[in-house]
C-alpha cells in the first residue's frame, strides 16, 4: 500500500486479557519495526524483523509480548494478559533493505483498564 | 547506558520566526541520526538526516546541524509556520538497525 497501515487504532481491552495487534507494512519494505510510547515520552524499541532472518526480539519488555511476521509482510505483535502498564501507543514502521529511515504507521492506541 | 535527550522539553515561537531545537547525544560511535515530526494522533514524520561524516545537511526549510565534538545535533526550521506545530524527536543509530529516540520536545508556533 502506499503507507504503513496499523489495525486497530484504537483498542480497550480488560486487565487479563489478550490483544493482537496488526501491521501493513509497505509493499517491499523487507524490515519491519515495533515501538512503543507512552504518553509523553519516546519511542521504545520492541522488535525488528529483516527479510527471512531471526527476528531481534531484544526490545520486548516480557514474556507476555511477542511477535511474528508472516510471508515477510504483516506482523501481528500479542500481548498476553495484559495489564494497565502496557497502556500505549504501539507503532510499527517499516523501511527498505539499508535504509535508515522509517516510515511509520499511525500506532495503535491501548487502554487497559 | 545509551541515551539521546533534548536540551528542551518545550519550544514557543512566532509565525515567521526561526526555530532551533537542540539534542545531545551520549553515544559516540553513532555514525547516522534522524529527526523526526510527530503530529497528535500520528505516527512520527522522517524529516531530514544526517550522517556523521557530514557536519551539515539542508532539506526544505530546515537544516540539521551535527556537532560531533559535543555530540550535539540541531534542527533548523526556517520561517516557521503553523503546520510546523509538533513533537519532533531526534534519534541516532551506530551502525546495525536498531534506533534510539529521545524525548521529544514540543514546538509551538505562535499566529
Amino acid at each position: 500500500g502506499a503507507g504503513v497501515s496499523q489495525s486497530p487504532s484504537n483498542k480497550v481491552t480488560e486487565k487479563g486479557k489478550d490483544v493482537e495487534l496488526r501491521c501493513d507494512p509497505i509493499s517491499g519494505h523487507t524490515a519491519l519495526y515495533w515501538y512503543r510510547q507512552s504518553l509523553g515520552q519516546g519511542l521504545e524499541f520492541l522488535i525488528y524483523f529483516q527479510g527471512n532472518s531471526a527476528p531481534d526480539k531484544s526490545g520486548l519488555p516480557s514474556d507476555r509480548f511477542s511477535a511474528e511476521r508472516t510471508g515477510g509482510s504483516v506482523s501481528t505483535l500479542t500481548i498476553q494478559r495484559t495489564q494497565q502498564e502496557d497502556s500505549a501507543v504501539y507503532l510499527c514502521a517499516s523501511s527498505r533493505a539499508g535504509a535508515y529511515g522509517y516510515t511509520f504507521g499511525s500506532g495503535t492506541r491501548l487502554t487497559v483498564v | 547506558g545509551e541515551s539521546v535527550g533534548l536540551h528542551l522539553p518545550t519550544l514557543s515561537v512566532q509565525e515567521g520566526d526561526n526555530s532551533i531545537i537542540n539534542c545531545a547525544y551520549s553515544n559516540s560511535a553513532s555514525d547516522y541520526f534522524i529527526w523526526y515530526k510527530q503530529e497528535s494522533g500520528k505516527g512520527p514524520q522522517f524529516i531530514i538526516d544526517i550522517r556523521s561524516n557530514m557536519d551539515k545537511r539542508q532539506g526544505q526549510r530546515v537544516t540539521v546541524l551535527l556537532n560531533k565534538t559535543v555530540k550535539h545535533l540541531s534542527l533548523q526550521i526556517a520561517a516557521t509556520q503553523p503546520g510546523d506545530s509538533a513533537v519532533y524527536f531526534c534519534a541516532e543509530r551506530a551502525g546495525g538497525f536498531k534506533t534510539i529516540f529521545g524525548a521529544g520536545t514540543r514546538l509551538f508556533v505562535k499566529a
